[in-house]
């Protein structure tokens, strides 16, 4: 299994700036994910980040409000750009890979308050 | 519109009880589904994976099926304990289309009373 490291694991920041969210694995991996998980909500898929060109979006998450890089196989960022308070959530980044054998591995999550 | 669903949405029950925790999905074309527990502040610690050819996975007491062709999955928990007391989630991973991460229903939130 996979070891992720989030940072930070929380944040309490001012509405109308930007929070740059890390994640970090032990082993490189194919496929790297962000999700989103709203207070007294499951997960929702963000995007997508892939090495080497522009991240996947889910339908209702847009690059401009959430830029994502990946610049290698073990490493990724998500930025909640200009936030409000309703980008209050849990950020978790997640690694996987294709076909039905692979696993699913969860990071520790970024608790972001905005005020 | 791929959907994934749990119920029921939470449960309390004494120490010692067997329980079932069930997860419905729409769409039969899946590569696999897992289960997930989630500790209040926490991450994720997956539980069991099935793979869509897969009929059941067990893992100490706990023990999931896989019914692909009616889209269900149950999570059977035996002898439990108030530590088993955390938010259950399932998750799929479709093969038919969408999304290459997976989509969860909105969990059990299970309370074992000591």
């Amino acid at each position: 299994s996979a070891v992720i490291s989030q940072k930070p694991s929380r944040d309490i920041c001012q509405r109308g700036t930007s929070l740059t969210i890390q994640c970090q694995v032990d082993s490189q991996v194919t496929m790297m994910f962000w999700y989103r998980q709203q207070p007294g909500q499951s997960l929702t898929l963000i995007a997508t980040a892939n090495q080497g060109s522009e991240a996947t979006y889910e339908s209702g998450f847009v690059i401009d409000k959430f830029p994502i890089s990946r610049p290698n196989l073990t490493f990724s960022t998500l930025t909640v750009s200009n936030m409000s308070p309703e980008d209050s959530s849990i950020y978790l980044c997640s690694v996987g890979s294709w076909g039905e054998a692979t696993e699913a591995f969860f990071g520790q999550g970024t608790r972001l308050t905005v005020v | 519109k791929q959907e994934v669903t749990q119920i029921p949405a939470a449960l309390s029950v004494p120490e010692g009880e067997n329980l079932v925790l069930n997860c419905s999905f729409t769409d039969s074309a899946i590569y696999n589904l897992q289960w997930f527990r989630q500790d209040p502040g926490k991450g994720l610690t997956s539980l069991l994976l099935i793979q869509s050819s897969q009929r059941e996975q067990t893992s100490g007491r706990l023990n999931a099926s896989l019914d692909k062709s009616s889209g269900r999955s149950t999570l059977y928990i035996a002898a439990s304990q108030p530590g088993d007391s955390a938010t259950y989630l399932c998750a799929v991973k479709w093969s038919g289309g969408g999304a290459d991460g997976l989509t969860f229903g909105k969990g059990t939130h299970l309370i074992i009373q000591p």
